[in-house]
């Protein structure tokens, strides 16, 4: 069956960087792209973000560009996604999400368990 | 930014009763438009998308309609499992995709 699992919980300083995997598996991984998805403690859904596992093509969100860079490492059907320059803000789990679609980002049908980030001094 | 809005904030239904959850966009959307269901503690789940395409394994009580700025998610007869949080999602327009803040289904 399709599964995403994610890397564990990870507690860092202001000013460092995290990088959070998504491995795939149950499906062909170079059909589909991989969008992340975060949420900030009692909060709603935030996009970060999409990578076409096809050729590697991103999109940003805007209030994370420049932070942000997402891989795919084909070998191992993983996705990873580096967010640099935390910020107490960027408190949130973070979800990698299977998309519908190859090339542009539509819609995630299966998601990983998510992963906790705590950004505190 | 496609701005979405979502109401009411929270819904209380009995079960069995029918729950009717509004979503509106900011400009048209066209049918580029999907629901999430979230429990606590959980990832989303899809249940609509294309504003009326049920996904796999989501039960039939769940449909969806509404095209342009003002969609709808009924669900017709409410079960325990879906007391949660629901969210729709546009994908017309990106980056960014842009959620709703969300509607809290719970028992009344």
């Amino acid at each position: 069956q399709v599964q995403l699992v994610q890397s564990g919980a990870e507690v860092k300083k202001p000013g460092a960087s995290v990088k959070v995997s998504c491995k795939a598996s149950g499906y062909t991984f170079t059909s589909y792209g991989i969008s992340w998805v975060r949420q900030a403690p009692g909060q709603g859904l935030e996009w970060m973000g999409w990578i076409s596992a096809h050729n590697g093509n991103t999109n940003y969100a805007q209030n994370v560009q420049g932070r942000v860079t997402m891989t795919t490492d084909t070998s191992t059907s993983t996705v990873y996604m580096e967010l640099r320059s935390l910020r107490s803000d960027d408190t949130a789990v973070y979800y990698c999400g299977r998309d519908l679609a190859a090339m542009i980002p539509t819609v995630s049908d299966c998601w990983g368990q998510g992963t906790l980030v705590i950004v505190s001094s | 930014e496609i701005v979405m809005t979502q109401s009411p904030a929270t819904l209380s239904v009995s079960p069995g009763e029918r729950a009717t959850l509004s979503c509106r966009a900011s400009q048209s959307v066209g049918s580029d438009l999907a629901w999430y269901q979230q429990k606590p503690g959980q990832a989303p789940r899809l249940l609509i998308y294309g504003a009326s395409t049920r996904a796999a394994g989501i039960p039939a009580r769940f449909s969806g309609s509404g095209s342009g700025t003002e969609f709808t998610l009924t669900i017709s007869s409410l079960q325990s499992e879906d007391f949660a949080v629901y969210y729709c999602q546009q994908y017309s327009n990106w980056p960014p995709w842009t959620f709703g803040p969300g509607t809290k289904v719970d028992i009344k």
